[in-house]
């Protein structure tokens, strides 16, 4: 199993302004994903960050728009850059630690633009 | 591109009632099935995952089914409590990386 962390748990933000969102685990995993859950909708992927590779992100996300940053196998970063309205979601780290591939999350980071 | 469907989308219980929340998908070349519950504004709680090899699984009053060969899971909650009201997803693994989502069922349990 793994204990997922993430900072912050929610904030508001102002137009055109960028946001970092933390997740820290409490073992060293290969495999991390961030995902946006936008308002009563199901989870959508953003990308994959393996740790030593640079980020694979789903189509309809760009580098530019969520830089993600994986600087060793117990962190990560995701960012909201240049944010909108419509950027107003739940983001959410998953991780999966062993060879089951069972997934687990942290508790999310609630995003509200103005 | 898998496709995970999960149906109903909401259903409201009185307390005590057992109840059968499904999901399907349309590749049956999965590597497992694992079924969460989300409460509001919050994060994903592992309920129960399911390998390709395994029929079932269970714990507590929760009990997972899997058919893959139909596409389909049940996760069947025995003697319902407010306390389980919550969204329930299901997610699908077909290569051990990448993850598809259902949409969700959205329980209610009245006291």
């Amino acid at each position: 199993s793994a204990v997922i962390s993430q900072k912050p748990s929610r904030d508001i933000c102002q137009r055109g302004t960028s946001l970092t969102i933390q997740c820290q685990v409490d073992s060293q995993v290969t495999m991390m994903f961030w995902y946006r859950q936008q308002p009563g909708q199901s989870l959508t992927l953003i990308a994959t960050a393996n740790q030593g590779s640079e980020a694979t992100y789903e189509s309809g996300f760009v580098i530019d728009k969520f830089p993600i940053s994986r600087p060793n196998l117990t962190f990560s970063t995701l960012t909201v850059s240049n944010m909108s309205p419509e950027d107003s979601s739940i983001y959410l780290c998953s991780v999966v630690p062993g060879d089951t591939y069972e997934q687990y999350f942290g508790p999310g980071t609630r995003l509200t633009v103005t | 591109k898998q496709e995970v469907t999960q149906i109903p989308a909401a259903l409201s219980v009185p307390e005590g009632e057992n109840l059968v929340l499904n999901c399907s998908f349309t590749d049956s070349a999965i590597y497992n099935l694992q079924w969460f519950r989300q409460d509001p504004g919050k994060g994903l709680t592992s309920l129960l995952l399911i390998q390709s090899s395994q029929r079932e699984q269970t714990s507590g009053r929760l009990n997972a089914s899997l058919d893959k060969s139909s596409g389909r899971s049940t996760l069947y909650i025995a003697a319902s409590q407010p306390g389980d009201s919550a969204t329930y997803l299901c997610a699908v693994s077909n290569t051990g990386n990448q993850f598809y989502f259902g949409t969700g069922t959205s329980l209610t349990v009245i006291p």
